[in-house]
């Protein structure tokens, strides 16, 4: 079974500040997807990033990027920029090809201070 | 694309009867559904998989019988809780997969339950 950690249980970032939130997993498989989510207080959940494993690349959306060690199974997501929206709490999330349900860390509860 | 709806928004209904909680894919057809719970600043615990057209599997722990659901077509799935308590008061989010988002990554925006 896949496990996926997330050891901030909650962090701050002033304003257009960068903050990078950590997130490990661990897994017997080679071929997986990871995932971040973002939970507003509306509590929809938006995938803000994706991150396939057999890709060194790191993914890249605009202000956020991840950090992605397959070896270490570390994958961090990093927001540059931190603006008020992005207040919200991160998942990091871990899916098998083609079984499409996901395992969630436990989450992080981010502030951004004006 | 790949809009998920999901209805009501939130419910109260009395201790001991039924409520329905409607998943719907606007705009792709949904081979799978996934319902999930979740409780305040908690991640999210899934319940059960739902695939069109037949039984939903239910994670381990999970009564089938109290949490029923039923996935008719490739655009709706639905949960009841039957015979609700006040621990069943929860956040209920749904997610659909279907080939426009093979990773399941499109949910609801959610349906507050509050068992009175």
């Amino acid at each position: 079974a896949q496990t996926v950690t997330q050891s901030q249980p909650e962090m701050s970032v002033q304003e257009a500040e960068t903050v990078t939130l950590s997130c490990t997993y661990d897994t017997s498989e080679n071929n997986y997807y990871l995932f971040w989510y973002k939970q507003p207080p509306s509590r929809q959940m938006i995938l803000v990033i994706r991150q396939e494993a057999y890709k060194q690349q790191n993914a890249t959306e605009n202000r956020f990027s991840v950090n992605f060690q397959k070896a270490a199974k570390s994958f961090s997501l990093k927001i540059s920029d931190s603006q008020l929206g992005d207040t919200a709490m991160y998942f990091c999330a871990f899916s098998l090809p083609n079984a499409g349900k996901s395992t969630f860390g436990d989450g992080t509860t981010l502030t951004v201070k004006p | 694309g790949a809009v998920v709806s999901q209805h009501p928004s939130w419910v109260i209904c009395k201790s001991g009867t039924s409520v329905k909680i409607e998943c719907r894919s606007l705009d792709f057809q949904a081979t799978t559904m996934f319902w999930y719970r979740q409780f305040p600043k908690q991640s999210l615990m899934l319940m059960a998989t739902s695939n069109e057209g037949s039984k939903a599997t239910y994670e381990q722990g999970v009564e089938k019988d109290k949490f029923l659901i039923n996935h008719a077509s490739l655009t709706l799935s639905t949960l009841t809780v039957t015979s609700a308590h006040p621990e069943d008061s929860s956040f209920y989010i749904c997610s659909a997969r279907g080939q426009v988002n093979p990773y399941g990554y499109t949910f609801g925006s959610g349906t507050r339950l509050t068992v009175v």
